[in-house]
C-alpha cells in the first residue's frame, strides 16, 4: 500500500513563497500522476495542480501564474511551490496519486496558514 | 463558487436511501468521467466511486454512481450512522488548458 506525507513549514508570512514536499514510500513515483488539493478552513476542496513522473505538469488556471511543481525520483518526492502567498492561501494542503479525478491514495494533510 | 453543483445538504434516516446530485457541463460531466469523495470529519478524502460508477476495493456496495449527460449522482443504499460525512464530485474539465474540477461538498446528515 503506498503511503504518502506531506512536509513543510505550518507558518507563512504574507507575500512568501510556500514551498511542501510529499515522500511517497511503500511504492515507486515513477508512471504514475501525482497531484496537490487544498482545503480551507470549513470549506471545499480545490485542484491545485498534478505531475507525471517524468516532469510534465497541468496546473488549475487559477493558480498557474504562481506556482511551480517539482518531481525527484530519486528520492521519490514531489514538491510544490507557491509564490505570493496570501491569507487567502491559508489551508490543508494533501498530496494524492492519481491520473485526474481517481485519486485514490492520499496523505494525511499539512496546515499551512498565512500570517506575519 | 464551485464549477460543479451539489446541493449543500443532503438527510436520511438508518435503512434509507439517498442520492445526492453533480450538476456541471460539457466541458467536464458531459465529457469526462465523474468520481465521488466521501470526507469524514477530521480526516482527508476518501474516493468513494471512479469512472462514473466503478468502486474502489473496501468501498461496500451500498455506494453507487451513475452519469447522465451534464449530471451526475451518488446513491447510498441502506443508510448507516457511519455515512454521515462530506461527498464531493469532481471531473476533469476541458476549458483553458484542462484541469480537475469539484464540486461545492454535500454534508450528509444521518437523523
Amino acid at each position: 500500500q503506498v503511503q504518502l506525507q506531506e512536509s513543510g513549514p505550518g507558518l507563512v508570512k504574507p507575500s512568501e513563497t510556500l514551498s511542501l514536499t510529499c515522500t511517497v514510500s511503500g511504492g515507486s513515483i515513477g508512471s504514475y500522476y501525482w497531484s496537490w488539493i487544498r482545503q480551507p478552513a470549513g470549506k471545499g476542496l480545490e485542484w491545485i495542480g498534478r505531475i507525471y513522473a517524468s516532469g510534465s505538469t497541468n496546473y488549475n488556471p487559477s493558480l498557474k501564474s504562481r506556482l511551480i511543481m517539482s518531481v525527484d525520483t530519486s528520492k521519490n518526492q514531489f514538491s510544490l511551490n507557491l509564490s505570493s502567498m496570501t491569507a487567502a492561501d491559508s489551508a490543508v494542503y494533501y498530496c494524492t496519486r492519481g491520473v485526474t479525478t481517481d485519486l485514490d491514495n492520499w496523505g494525511q494533510g499539512i496546515l499551512v496558514t498565512v500570517s506575519s | 463558487q464551485s464549477v460543479l453543483t451539489q446541493p449543500p445538504s443532503a438527510s436520511g434516516t438508518p435503512g434509507q436511501r439517498v442520492t445526492i446530485s453533480c450538476s456541471g457541463s460539457s466541458s467536464n460531466i458531459g465529457g469526462y468521467y465523474v468520481s465521488w469523495y466521501q470526507q469524514l470529519p477530521g480526516a482527508a478524502p476518501r474516493l468513494l466511486i471512479y469512472m462514473n460508477n466503478q468502486r474502489p476495493s473496501g468501498v461496500p456496495d451500498r455506494f453507487s454512481g451513475s452519469k447522465s449527460g451534464t449530471s451526475a449522482s451518488l446513491a447510498i443504499s441502506g443508510l448507516r450512522s457511519e455515512d454521515e460525512a462530506d461527498y464531493y464530485c469532481a471531473a476533469w474539465d476541458d476549458s483553458l488548458s484542462g484541469y480537475v474540477v469539484f464540486g461545492g461538498g454535500t454534508k450528509l446528515t444521518v437523523l
